[in-house]
């Protein structure tokens, strides 16, 4: 089955700061790989996504780029503000078959002011 | 708020006995998976429902359970519980299983086993 590894487990930085959080997978018939937010007591929440078919998408600080050869795919929060301290999952599956999709341990991001 | 409600929320049970847990999905959304994250941990893909039909299943034994009704809610089930079954449990809609359309989850059951 798929296994994902995501890293670091904590990341620290300071307000303004970028932040770049890394995910491996071992299915290469992974298709689609989404990224969640999670605050402290708050349901998972998706905050960009990525198919196969692409290999980089931004919205606003956010994106996300992917490698399918190496088999990897990050994130990259730029100008980073308080609000975005979360935990960050990433997720691999692949999609229009049977869906089982795969997350990361999760990355505790923490940006200081 | 995104619409998907869960209950309870909160669930404390003993060892052996048996638990379920509903969700309600978002209108327009005929797909509900079901995930598991203990502490600390990512959430963990139990099974996912499909117009009624089991669609996908993760590494969990067959005493966990479920099942999606007409109006596409579900429940999952856990029989015979065990201490490690005690985590936090998150049902997640979107409107197909195909093509990785985006899920909204619920906001969690959180599931104590003493």
């Amino acid at each position: 089955g798929e296994n994902v590894e995501q890293h670091p487990s904590t990341l620290s930085v300071q307000e303004g700061d970028s932040a770049v959080i890394k995910c491996t997978y071992s299915d290469s018939a992974s298709n689609y790989f989404p990224w969640y937010k999670q605050e402290l007591g708050k349901r998972p929440q998706l905050i960009i996504d990525i198919r196969s078919n692409v290999g980089e998408k931004k919205d606003q600080r956010i994106a996300v780029t992917l490698n399918k050869t190496a088999k990897h795919f990050s994130l990259h929060i730029t100008e980073t503000q308080p609000e975005d301290s979360a935990v960050y999952f990433c997720a691999a599956s692949r999609a229009g078959g049977s869906y089982i999709p795969t997350f990361g341990r999760g990355t505790s991001l923490i940006v200081h002011p | 708020e995104t619409g998907v409600t869960q209950s309870p929320t909160h669930l404390i049970k003993t060892r052996g006995q048996q638990v379920t847990l509903r969700c309600s999905s978002q209108s327009g959304h005929n797909t509900v998976s079901w995930y598991q994250q203990a502490l600390g941990q990512g959430p963990q893909f139990i099974f996912q429902y499909y117009r009624e039909e089991e669609n996908g299943r993760g590494n969990f034994p067959p005493r966990f359970s479920g099942l999606q009704f007409p109006n596409y809610s579900s429940e999952l089930n856990v029989n015979a519980l065990e201490l490690d079954d005690s985590a936090l449990y998150l049902c997640a809609s979107s409107r197909s299983q195909r093509d990785g359309n985006e899920q909204f989850f619920g906001p969690g059951t959180r599931l104590t086993v003493l």
